[in-house]
Protein backbone atom coordinates (compact mmCIF):
# COMPACT_ATOMS: atom_id res chain seq x y z
CA UNK A 1 0.00 0.00 0.00
CA UNK A 2 1.19 3.53 -0.81
CA UNK A 3 1.94 5.87 2.04
CA UNK A 4 1.31 9.56 1.90
CA UNK A 5 2.92 11.55 -0.87
CA UNK A 6 4.15 14.90 -0.46
CA UNK A 7 6.37 16.87 -2.88
CA UNK A 8 8.22 18.95 -3.18
CA UNK A 9 10.83 17.51 -0.06
CA UNK A 10 12.78 20.88 0.34
CA UNK A 11 11.94 24.49 -0.69
CA UNK A 12 13.57 27.54 0.15
CA UNK A 13 12.37 31.00 -0.93
CA UNK A 14 12.80 34.62 -0.04
CA UNK A 15 10.75 36.25 2.72
CA UNK A 16 7.69 37.77 0.48
CA UNK A 17 7.37 34.78 -1.93
CA UNK A 18 4.84 32.62 -2.51
CA UNK A 19 4.91 28.79 -1.98
CA UNK A 20 2.86 25.95 -2.32
CA UNK A 21 3.44 22.31 -1.34
CA UNK A 22 1.34 19.13 -2.73
CA UNK A 23 -0.02 16.16 -0.75
CA UNK A 24 -1.43 12.90 -1.81
CA UNK A 25 -3.34 10.98 0.56
CA UNK A 26 -3.61 7.14 0.89
CA UNK A 27 -6.25 6.22 -1.38
CA UNK A 28 -9.44 5.28 0.34
CA UNK A 29 -8.69 8.16 3.35
CA UNK A 30 -11.25 10.45 4.03
CA UNK A 31 -9.77 12.83 6.43
CA UNK A 32 -6.53 15.00 5.55
CA UNK A 33 -4.70 17.06 7.93
CA UNK A 34 -2.05 19.92 6.99
CA UNK A 35 0.76 20.03 10.37
CA UNK A 36 3.38 22.47 10.63
CA UNK A 37 6.23 21.50 12.47
CA UNK A 38 8.81 24.00 13.59
CA UNK A 39 11.99 22.88 14.57
CA UNK A 40 12.03 21.74 17.98
CA UNK A 41 8.26 21.73 18.65
CA UNK A 42 5.52 18.78 17.98
CA UNK A 43 3.45 19.36 14.78
CA UNK A 44 0.62 22.14 15.23
CA UNK A 45 -2.58 21.51 13.28
CA UNK A 46 -3.28 23.77 10.54
CA UNK A 47 -6.10 22.35 8.90
CA UNK A 48 -8.24 19.30 8.39
CA UNK A 49 -10.43 18.10 6.01
CA UNK A 50 -13.16 15.80 5.79
CA UNK A 51 -13.16 14.23 1.98
CA UNK A 52 -13.02 18.07 0.51
CA UNK A 53 -14.74 19.93 3.29
CA UNK A 54 -13.28 22.10 5.98
CA UNK A 55 -13.12 20.60 9.48
CA UNK A 56 -11.19 22.22 11.16
CA UNK A 57 -9.15 25.48 10.26
CA UNK A 58 -8.76 27.24 13.65
CA UNK A 59 -4.96 27.32 13.69
CA UNK A 60 -4.54 28.37 10.20
CA UNK A 61 -3.26 31.78 9.39
CA UNK A 62 -5.75 32.73 7.07
CA UNK A 63 -4.06 36.07 6.15
CA UNK A 64 -1.44 34.33 4.00
CA UNK A 65 -2.36 30.67 4.83
CA UNK A 66 -4.62 28.83 2.27
CA UNK A 67 -5.44 25.26 1.47
CA UNK A 68 -7.72 22.76 -1.04
CA UNK A 69 -9.02 19.82 -1.14
CA UNK A 70 -10.55 19.52 -4.53
CA UNK A 71 -12.48 16.31 -5.49
CA UNK A 72 -11.98 15.12 -1.97
CA UNK A 73 -8.25 13.31 -2.92
CA UNK A 74 -5.08 15.21 -2.82
CA UNK A 75 -4.58 18.76 -1.27
CA UNK A 76 -2.15 21.81 -2.03
CA UNK A 77 -1.33 24.11 0.81
CA UNK A 78 -0.29 27.66 -0.20
CA UNK A 79 1.38 30.36 1.59
CA UNK A 80 1.42 33.64 0.25
CA UNK A 81 3.53 35.72 0.97
CA UNK A 82 5.74 33.98 3.27
CA UNK A 83 7.90 35.37 6.57
CA UNK A 84 10.66 34.20 8.33
CA UNK A 85 8.86 32.28 10.60
CA UNK A 86 7.08 30.14 8.29
CA UNK A 87 10.24 28.35 7.96
CA UNK A 88 9.06 24.93 9.49
CA UNK A 89 8.04 21.27 7.65
CA UNK A 90 5.07 20.88 6.92
CA UNK A 91 3.48 17.57 7.00
CA UNK A 92 0.47 15.94 5.46
CA UNK A 93 -1.39 12.89 7.00
CA UNK A 94 -4.12 11.38 6.52
CA UNK A 95 -6.80 8.92 8.25
CA UNK A 96 -9.72 6.06 6.83
CA UNK A 97 -12.28 8.51 9.16
CA UNK A 98 -12.63 10.66 11.96
CA UNK A 99 -10.15 10.85 14.44
CA UNK A 100 -12.53 10.85 16.69
CA UNK A 101 -12.43 8.50 19.85
CA UNK A 102 -8.83 8.47 18.18
CA UNK A 103 -8.82 4.82 17.54
CA UNK A 104 -8.42 6.00 14.14
CA UNK A 105 -4.34 6.06 12.78
CA UNK A 106 -3.41 8.78 11.37
CA UNK A 107 -0.92 8.37 8.43
CA UNK A 108 2.16 10.93 7.88
CA UNK A 109 3.84 11.65 4.45
CA UNK A 110 7.96 12.35 4.94
CA UNK A 111 7.24 16.59 5.02
CA UNK A 112 8.13 19.61 2.93
CA UNK A 113 11.06 21.24 4.40
CA UNK A 114 10.28 25.15 3.76
CA UNK A 115 13.20 27.53 4.76
CA UNK A 116 12.24 31.65 4.08
CA UNK A 117 15.58 33.69 3.83
CA UNK B 1 -5.98 25.41 25.09
CA UNK B 2 -4.89 21.72 25.60
CA UNK B 3 -1.50 21.39 26.12
CA UNK B 4 1.30 18.12 26.86
CA UNK B 5 4.38 18.75 28.72
CA UNK B 6 7.04 16.08 27.77
CA UNK B 7 9.82 15.59 29.37
CA UNK B 8 12.94 14.92 29.69
CA UNK B 9 13.25 16.78 26.11
CA UNK B 10 16.90 15.35 25.31
CA UNK B 11 17.84 12.34 26.59
CA UNK B 12 21.17 10.45 25.60
CA UNK B 13 21.66 6.49 26.86
CA UNK B 14 24.00 3.43 25.87
CA UNK B 15 22.54 0.45 24.64
CA UNK B 16 21.49 -1.60 26.89
CA UNK B 17 19.93 0.96 29.73
CA UNK B 18 16.43 1.30 30.19
CA UNK B 19 14.18 4.82 30.33
CA UNK B 20 11.05 6.55 30.87
CA UNK B 21 9.56 9.34 28.96
CA UNK B 22 6.89 11.21 30.39
CA UNK B 23 3.67 13.23 29.27
CA UNK B 24 1.81 15.33 30.87
CA UNK B 25 -1.43 17.21 30.76
CA UNK B 26 -3.46 19.24 32.85
CA UNK B 27 -6.53 18.21 30.34
CA UNK B 28 -8.03 15.25 30.07
CA UNK B 29 -8.05 13.17 26.82
CA UNK B 30 -10.05 10.79 25.14
CA UNK B 31 -7.03 8.77 23.62
CA UNK B 32 -3.28 9.23 23.89
CA UNK B 33 -1.32 8.06 20.85
CA UNK B 34 2.70 7.76 20.90
CA UNK B 35 4.92 8.40 17.36
CA UNK B 36 8.51 8.24 17.02
CA UNK B 37 9.95 10.13 14.26
CA UNK B 38 12.85 9.81 12.68
CA UNK B 39 14.95 12.38 10.89
CA UNK B 40 13.75 13.67 7.20
CA UNK B 41 10.28 11.69 8.23
CA UNK B 42 7.20 12.05 9.62
CA UNK B 43 5.84 10.84 12.25
CA UNK B 44 4.81 6.87 12.91
CA UNK B 45 2.22 5.38 15.52
CA UNK B 46 3.11 3.09 17.91
CA UNK B 47 0.43 2.72 19.80
CA UNK B 48 -3.08 4.25 20.84
CA UNK B 49 -4.29 3.65 24.87
CA UNK B 50 -7.62 4.63 25.08
CA UNK B 51 -8.88 3.22 28.67
CA UNK B 52 -8.07 5.13 32.09
CA UNK B 53 -4.83 3.09 33.79
CA UNK B 54 -4.59 1.03 30.59
CA UNK B 55 -0.82 -0.80 29.88
CA UNK B 56 0.59 -1.77 26.29
CA UNK B 57 3.43 -3.73 25.57
CA UNK B 58 4.74 -3.54 22.03
CA UNK B 59 7.91 -6.09 22.46
CA UNK B 60 10.21 -3.80 24.47
CA UNK B 61 8.25 -0.78 24.69
CA UNK B 62 5.22 -0.60 27.82
CA UNK B 63 3.00 2.22 27.44
CA UNK B 64 0.75 3.35 30.26
CA UNK B 65 -2.03 5.80 30.28
CA UNK B 66 -2.96 7.56 33.64
CA UNK B 67 -5.84 6.99 35.52
CA UNK B 68 -7.05 10.29 35.22
CA UNK B 69 -6.57 10.13 31.32
CA UNK B 70 -3.96 13.31 31.89
CA UNK B 71 -0.92 11.60 31.18
CA UNK B 72 1.42 9.02 30.26
CA UNK B 73 4.75 7.06 30.04
CA UNK B 74 6.38 5.68 27.45
CA UNK B 75 9.26 2.53 29.01
CA UNK B 76 11.94 1.36 27.25
CA UNK B 77 14.22 -1.70 28.17
CA UNK B 78 17.13 -2.69 27.35
CA UNK B 79 17.59 0.44 24.35
CA UNK B 80 18.56 -0.35 21.15
CA UNK B 81 20.65 2.57 18.69
CA UNK B 82 17.46 1.69 16.33
CA UNK B 83 15.14 3.25 19.43
CA UNK B 84 16.97 6.37 18.07
CA UNK B 85 14.15 8.94 17.46
CA UNK B 86 12.09 11.91 18.46
CA UNK B 87 9.04 10.27 20.80
CA UNK B 88 6.47 12.38 20.60
CA UNK B 89 2.73 12.01 22.81
CA UNK B 90 -0.64 13.22 21.31
CA UNK B 91 -3.88 13.51 23.11
CA UNK B 92 -7.24 12.84 21.29
CA UNK B 93 -10.36 15.01 21.56
CA UNK B 94 -13.08 15.24 20.14
CA UNK B 95 -12.08 15.03 16.36
CA UNK B 96 -8.04 16.61 16.31
CA UNK B 97 -5.04 15.54 18.15
CA UNK B 98 -2.32 17.60 20.17
CA UNK B 99 1.06 16.64 20.19
CA UNK B 100 3.64 17.55 23.01
CA UNK B 101 6.59 18.45 22.04
CA UNK B 102 8.67 15.40 21.86
CA UNK B 103 11.53 13.98 23.89
CA UNK B 104 14.71 13.15 21.41
CA UNK B 105 16.06 9.99 22.29
CA UNK B 106 19.66 9.00 21.51
CA UNK B 107 20.69 5.80 22.27
CA UNK B 108 24.70 5.36 22.13
CA UNK B 109 26.83 2.15 20.61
Amino acid sequence: EAGVAQSPRYKIIEKRQSVAFWCNPISGHATLYWYQQILGQGPKLLIQFQNNGVVDDSQLPKDRFSAERLKGVDSTLKIQPAKLEDSAVYLCASSLDWIGSSRETQYFGPGTRLLVL
Amino acid sequence: TQLLEQSPQFLSIQEGENLTVYCNSSSVFSSLQWYRQEPGEGPVLLVTVVTGGEVKKLKRLTFQFGDARKDSSLHITAAQPGDTGLYLCAGGSNYKLTFGKGTLLTVNP
